[in-house]
C-alpha cells in the first residue's frame, strides 16, 4: 500500500491564483481530513470528510473548499490564494472515527504564497 | 474548544536519558494521540489511547483522564529519537479531527 500520497510536494503561488492540492488514500479508508501546520503553532483542521459526498468544516475552513466523490481521493481546492495561506498542508486519513482509530498522514505540501 | 498544553517545548538530552513529555487538555475527550514528526517533516502516530498505558519498544504512553494529563516516556533515548513529539486529541464538540498541542522538540546528543 501506498497509503496516503499528497501532490505537489511544494507549490509558489502568486497572490490571487487559485490551486488544488491532491489527496489520495489506497486503505479503503472513510475518514479524510486536511490540516495545515504554521511555524510554532498546532496544526489545525481545515476540512473533514466522514465518506464519499459528506464534507465538513473544521477549525479554520475559510478560503478553502474540498470536494469526496470517491473514498479515495479528497482534494483542497484555494480560490484566490492570499500570504496567510502560506503554511504546510497535510493529509490524513482513518478508518473511522478519531475517537477510536490512528490516524494516517500524507508527506505534506509545503505552499508559499507571495 | 479543547486546549492542548504541552511541556517542555523544548527538551535536549544525552543519550541513554530516561526523557518525559507531557499534555494536558481541558475538556474531556474518548482518545488521545501521541504523533512524531521527524525533520523533513513526515507525521507517524505512536500511540492512541483512551485509558490507562500502552507501551511500544522503548516508548510508553499513559493517560489520567481524570486528571486530563498525558505522559510519552523514551526509555534508553537514542540520538534518532530526535524529533518534535506532538499531542493531540478528539475534537469533538460533534466533529470530527484532531486539535493538537505545538509539539515538543527533542534533541538526543550523542
Amino acid at each position: 500500500n501506498a497509503g496516503v500520497t499528497q501532490t505537489p510536494k511544494f507549490r509558489i503561488l502568486k497572490i490571487g491564483q487559485s490551486m488544488t492540492l491532491q489527496c489520495a488514500q489506497d486503505m479503503n479508508h472513510n475518514y479524510m481530513y486536511w490540516y495545515r501546520q504554521d511555524p510554532g503553532m498546532g496544526l489545525k483542521l481545515i476540512y473533514y470528510s466522514v465518506g464519499a459526498g459528506i464534507t465538513d468544516k473544521g477549525e479554520v475552513p475559510n478560503g478553502y473548499n474540498v470536494s469526496r466523490s470517491t473514498t479515495e481521493d479528497f482534494p483542497l481546492r484555494l480560490e484566490l490564494a492570499a500570504p496567510s495561506q502560506t503554511s504546510v498542508y497535510f493529509c490524513a486519513s482513518n478508518k473511522g472515527p478519531t475517537g477510536a482509530y490512528e490516524q494516517y498522514f500524507g508527506p505534506g505540501t509545503r505552499l508559499t504564497v507571495t | 474548544k479543547n486546549e492542548v498544553e504541552q511541556s517542555p517545548q523544548n527538551l535536549t538530552a544525552q543519550e541513554g536519558e530516561f526523557i518525559t513529555i507531557n499534555c494536558s487538555y481541558s475538556v474531556g475527550i474518548s482518545a488521545l494521540h501521541w504523533l512524531q514528526q521527524h525533520p523533513g517533516g513526515g507525521i507517524v502516530s505512536l500511540f492512541m489511547l483512551s485509558s490507562g498505558k500502552k507501551k511500544h519498544g522503548r516508548l510508553i504512553a499513559t493517560i489520567n483522564i481524570q486528571e486530563k494529563h498525558s505522559s510519552l516516556h523514551i526509555t534508553a533515548s537514542h540520538p534518532r529519537d530526535s524529533a518534535v513529539y506532538i499531542c493531540a486529541v478528539t475534537s469533538g464538540g460533534g466533529a470530527d479531527g484532531l486539535t493538537f498541542g505545538k509539539g515538543t522538540h527533542l534533541i538526543i546528543q550523542p
